[in-house]
């Protein structure tokens, strides 16, 4: 069991560019969430999917896109990056059953 | 929407001693508390979490309390030890098929010898 796994581990973008950061778990979670991490703000969640098939936003997602492509994966995109969203991205998912979610290592964004 | 406020930011404590790390949430209707610890470099992981029927829950030398009526919850850590340096998310959940978190700002914990 790998858990939730992310990829790539670390990007450098220009402005402008676009990227998609992706994630998946291999624990058969319903639930599947993008967080993004800056110095003093905690985790913030950009957009989630409740269940395979759905997508919503959450507390910060303008600039961001996102694709729940099957219960195993769910991506991230970012159309034309700023230096606002260089952040660290974290990847979460939840089994139906239980509240805990559970977090893969991180995604390092550096937007030029 | 759910607003958690966490503090104190930092905390610097003696090996040995207690740190406690607290918490308020903003919506009544919240029902799940998570605790999660980050260590530089790594991914947050849950170390305790409490939900709105439970007053108290100890895990070892960690516990986590809820006051409902004052919507505020606290982080209790005793015998600290220099492993447990890292920071602490405390966060907020309604609860339900989304369960979305909430979560405060963290707190540097910092166990010195």
């Amino acid at each position: 069991n790998a858990g939730v796994t992310q990829t790539p581990k670390f990007q450098v973008l220009k402005t402008g560019q676009s990227m998609t950061l992706q994630c998946a778990q291999d624990m058969n979670h319903n639930s599947m969430y993008w967080y993004r991490q800056d110095p003093g703000m905690g985790l913030r969640l950009i957009y989630y999917s409740a269940s395979e098939g759905t997508t919503d936003k959450g507390e910060v997602p303008n600039g961001y896109n996102v694709s729940r492509l099957n219960k195993r994966e769910f991506s991230l995109r970012l159309e034309s990056a700023a230096p606002s969203q260089t952040s660290v991205y974290f990847c979460a998912s939840r089994p139906g059953q239980e509240e805990t979610q559970y977090f893969g290592p991180g995604t390092r964004l550096l937007v030029l | 929407g759910e607003n958690v406020e966490q503090h104190p930011s930092t905390l610097s404590v003696q090996e040995g001693d207690s740190a406690v790390i607290k918490c308020t949430y903003s919506d009544s209707a919240s029902n799940y508390f998570p605790w999660y610890k980050q260590e530089l470099g790594k991914r947050p992981q849950l170390i305790i979490d409490i939900r709105s029927n439970v007053g108290e829950k100890k895990d070892q030398r960690i516990a986590v309390t809820l006051n409902k009526t004052a919507k505020h919850f606290s982080l209790h850590i005793t015998e600290t030890q220099p492993e447990d340096s890292a920071v602490y998310f405390c966060a907020a959940s309604l609860g339900g098929t989304a369960s979305k978190l909430t979560f405060g700002t963290g707190t540097r914990l910092q166990v010195t010898l």
